[in-house]
């Protein structure tokens, strides 16, 4: 299957600063890439969703000012987490699909805020 | 409107036995169902999906999955547990069969036992 790379798999940033993660398709064309949250052992929430070239999506109660979304070229989506806070703690996984294929994760981001 | 019920949390079972994860949707549309696994601190990897064509699905590493339309289910199987497969499991539908905008079930723990 194709692969999407996410990097970097752990950080751990100060409070008040910012942090980004960046997500790759490997080896294709990734026209749609998909930005999720996922809490301690719950499920995953979609965040937003980025179509190169155009603004992001956001979903119902994601602030778009804090968590800035660019995606700037069909291999390279990136999630900014603005002026971190300890809430913001979280894994952090994308999506990527080539059209209307299926779609495929990255490993995760855990980011940690102290 | 599309949801995806986990009807367990967590599944505990002894290794070399049979491991069932019950899984319920809603769907308006003709849905496209996915079942992926993941890993601690791992992105999620798929392990079968359900896109109209033969209701009983085989997956990677022996999982299998039933798509039975009049119990509106889509459990995953896999006759035999190893060791390996302890990790969370969800259950995903889509209401296109592109397989994106994707919902996700709450996520069942398997768990392993010697």
């Amino acid at each position: 299957g194709a692969v999407v790379s996410q990097h970097p798999s752990r950080v751990i940033c100060k409070s008040g600063t910012s942090v980004k993660i960046e997500c790759r398709s490997l080896d294709f064309q990734a026209t749609t890439m998909f930005w999720y949250r996922q809490f301690p052992k719950q499920s995953l929430m979609l965040m937003a969703t980025s179509n190169e070239g155009s603004k992001a999506t956001y979903e119902q109660g994601v602030e778009k000012d804090k968590f800035l979304i660019n995606h700037a070229s069909l291999t390279l989506s990136t999630l900014t987490v603005t002026s971190a806070h300890p809430e913001d703690s979280s894994f952090y996984i994308c999506s990527a699909i080539m059209g209307s294929t299926e779609a495929f994760f990255g490993q995760g981001t855990r980011l940690t805020v102290v | 409107a599309q949801s995806v019920t986990q009807l367990d949390s967590h599944v505990s079972v002894s290794e070399g036995t049979p491991v069932l994860l019950r899984c319920n949707y809603s769907s308006s549309y003709s849905p496209s169902l996915f079942w992926y696994v993941q890993h601690p601190n791992k992105g999620l990897q798929l392990l079968l999906k359900y896109t109209s064509a033969a209701t009983l699905v085989k997956g990677i590493n022996g999982f299998e999955a039933e798509f039975k339309k009049s119990e509106t289910s889509f459990h995953l199987t896999k006759p035999s547990a190893h060791m390996s497969d302890a990790a969370e499991y969800f259950c995903v539908v889509s209401y296109n069969n592109a397989g994106n905008m994707l919902t996700f079930g709450g996520g069942t723990r398997l768990m392993v036992k010697p």
